[in-house]
């Protein structure tokens, strides 16, 4: 079936160790999400990708980087962690924006923690 | 900015009850709404979505009707069962760069009891 991959679904860091995680998708959708998702929270944009073109919000910190190599991969790295980035985060895709109409199709998530 | 207000849980019910989770919206514009659905230890799922005004979706029972002179995009079943048991999220569509931003409720634990 299609769909949306997130591996690894958890990973264990230490304190500032560099971390990637990675989303793929078999739909071939242009848009592609990263949420971060902490305990009991709502999902929170990160920054998203129409196509090759790179999205950040403006109160994402500089910590956070992304990846997108190709239509099918995108990749969330964090370049410190802190005890503070751990949550699930989330990868999400869309096709073409349709006057905010269309669906997100989400993974399963990855469960961050950070020693 | 756009802001989704959403009934604060958790909310417990038994086996058959009527379900009513509310949820209203701030937007400046027309925003489409959305509720998504999360199951312990997994990602978000669609329930159900309405892109204008008066429109009403639907999905396994559950329902929810677009209105825009209240501003509320409230998500009812009419007998819920065990299995819905999960997260609830109410969301609306903003525009950002040729994208779709997802703003999101704080979410709805359901409970339900045999």
């Amino acid at each position: 079936d299609a769909m949306v991959i997130q591996n690894p679904r958890y990973q264990v860091t230490q304190f500032g160790k560099p971390v990637t995680l990675s989303c793929s998708q078999t739909l071939n959708h242009n848009v592609m999400y990263w949420y971060q998702q902490k305990s009991s929270q709502a999902p929170k944009l990160l920054f998203h990708y129409y196509d090759k073109d790179f999205n950040n919000e403006a109160d994402t910190p500089d910590n956070f980087q992304s990846r997108r190599p190709n239509t099918s991969f995108c990749f969330l790295d964090i370049r410190s962690p802190g005890l503070g980035d751990a949550a699930m985060y989330l990868c999400a895709t869309s096709r073409d924006w349709a006057g905010g109409s269309e669906t997100q199709y989400f993974g399963p998530g990855t469960r961050l923690l950070v020693l | 900015g756009d802001s989704v207000t959403q009934m604060e849980g958790p909310v417990t019910l038994s086996e058959e009850a009527f379900l009513t989770i509310n949820c209203t919206y701030t937007a400046t514009g027309y925003p489409s709404l959305f509720w998504y659905v999360q199951y312990p230890g997994e990602g978000l799922q669609l329930l159900l979505k309405a892109t204008k005004a008066d429109d009403k979706g639907s999905n396994k029972g559950f329902e929810a009707t677009y209105r825009k002179e209240t501003t509320s995009f409230h998500l009812e079943k009419g007998s819920v069962q065990v299995s819905d048991s999960a997260v609830y999220f109410c969301a609306l569509s903003e525009t950002v760069q040729g994208a779709q931003k997802l703003v999101f409720g704080q979410g709805t634990r359901l409970t339900i009891n045999p």
